[in-house]
């Protein structure tokens, strides 16, 4: 059983430019969190999505930042024009339900560097 | 609101000796709290988790965590380290009910352990 899929690994823009980074979630799951992760800090959470839905991105910028998870495909964070504090470590994870009890599932993350 | 606080950004243990990693949590209701432990470059995995069942948690390689109420604490614990327990450790609390999902995570506390 895959465990949750990012891609790409690493991803390098230029100020001004769009990063999109994707999350398979597990087999099964269809409950897919975003978290970020600053140099020297824990995770934060971004959002929750489900299928088609977004469940609360209440940890989201409210500016340049989306996120999607369609009914096929991945989900996607999408990042426009980035800037340098943009630069983290960006991580999906997956749950079977969305209450606390349940194992949330990482992926490897995707380090994002802004230059 | 729930916060975590993580007692000591950087541990190293002499290889055998007791690894014990502090964390204190703060939150309005009941919480779920969680050891993650993260190697370079890669994703979070779950060492062990508290739903409110038995206070004293045992987890993978070893790990086992210890509820305290009174003391707001859920400190992680190994009798015996090893040179693989090198890690970078974070523990993290959710609320029970709504917005369960939803897992706050301390700054974590990168362990080193010295053969």
């Amino acid at each position: 059983n895959a465990g949750v899929m990012q891609n790409p690994r690493h991803l390098v823009r230029r100020r001004g430019q769009e990063a999109r980074l994707r999350c398979s979630p597990m087999k099964g799951h269809s409950h897919v969190y975003w978290y970020r992760q600053l140099p020297e800090e824990g995770l934060k959470f971004m959002v929750y999505l489900q299928k088609e839905n977004i469940i609360d991105e209440s940890g989201m910028p409210k500016e340049r930042f989306s996120a999607e998870f369609p009914k096929e495909g991945p989900s996607i964070l999408r990042i426009q024009q980035v800037v340098r504090g943009d630069s983290a470590a960006y991580f999906c994870a997956s749950s079977l339900g969305q209450e606390g009890y349940n194992e949330q599932f990482f992926g490897p993350g995707t380090r994002l560097t802004v230059l | 609101a729930q916060s975590v606080t993580q007692l000591g950004s950087h541990v190293s243990v002499s290889e055998g000796a007791l690894v014990l990693l502090r964390c204190n949590y703060s939150s309005s209701v009941p919480p779920y709290l969680f050891w993650y432990v993260q190697y370079p470059n890669q994703g979070l995995q779950l060492l062990l988790k508290y739903t409110s069942a038995a206070t004293l948690v045992k987890g993978i390689n070893g790990f086992e965590a210890e509820f305290k109420k009174s003391e707001t604490s859920f400190h992680l614990t190994k009798p015996s380290a090893h040179m693989s327990d090198a890690a970078e450790y974070f523990c993290a609390v959710s609320r029970t009910g709504a917005g369960s999902y939803q897992l706050t995570f301390g700054k974590g506390t990168k362990l080193s352990v010295i053969p």
